[in-house]
């Protein structure tokens, strides 16, 4: 199987701080992962590709400032909300691939309060 | 672009009724097909998958779903629901061997059995 491993499942900040979310595949290599952001009763929606070795690539409106990404290994990808707002409060899911089928993390619950 | 829609927003059914969730894509070339599901407070869970081959495919928990090229379909299908199916549905489309991973999602299904 495909492990993808998200931390943290739940965290709560203060408005104007910044969160780091993690993504890791645990037993498995991933040049590439997948953030999405889920809105109550909403779908998923794909916030951006990150790349392992070069710059992430960002969906239509999805503002680069403000969502930083790195992925700092082949199993490390990282999500950073900076200066966070109440309304960037959501549920964030990362996936990473393996061959044609994608394996998701558990997501975290972020809100800002 | 691609699009995926989901034609049904909210189901309702009692228990051992039999259950078919639409699911439309726009994209003209080579697609991998996939439905999840979600149970309330839980992450996402991979139902089945289609790649190549046999158009109907068989999933987990009797779930099954037909893919219909010449309709862009993959409808999901049970024949009799159980009140544990009560989730939230998305279907999902990967288009072509170079997107590996990176999926486009319906708007979801949420499905409710009256026990």
């Amino acid at each position: 199987g495909a492990v993808v491993s998200q931390h943290p499942s739940r965290v709560i900040c203060k408005s104007g701080t910044s969160v780091k979310i993690e993504c890791r595949s645990l037993d498995f290599q991933a040049t590439t992962m997948f953030w999405y952001r889920q809105f109550p009763k909403k779908s998923l929606m794909l916030m951006a590709t990150s790349n392992e070795g070069s710059k992430a690539t960002y969906e239509q409106g999805v503002e680069k400032d403000k969502f930083l990404i790195n992925h700092a290994s082949l199993t490390l990808s990282t999500l950073t909300v900076t200066s966070a707002h109440p309304e960037d409060s959501s549920f964030y899911i990362c996936s990473a691939p393996k061959g044609l089928e994608a394996f998701f993390g558990q997501g975290t619950r972020l809100t800002v309060v | 672009a691609q699009s995926v829609s989901q034609h049904n927003h909210h189901v309702i059914l009692s228990e051992a009724a039999s259950l078919e969730l639409g699911c439309n894509y726009s994209y003209g070339g080579t697609v991998n097909l996939f439905w999840y599901v979600q149970y309330p407070g839980q992450h996402l869970q991979l139902l089945l998958k289609y790649f190549s081959g046999d158009p109907l495919v068989k999933g987990i928990k009797g779930f099954e779903a037909e893919f219909i090229k010449s309709k862009f379909s993959f409808n999901l299908r049970k024949p009799s629901v159980q009140w544990s199916d009560t989730a939230e549905y998305f279907c999902a489309v990967n288009a072509g061997y170079n997107q590996g991973g990176k999926l486009i999602f319906g708007q979801g299904t949420e499905l409710s059995v009256k026990p």
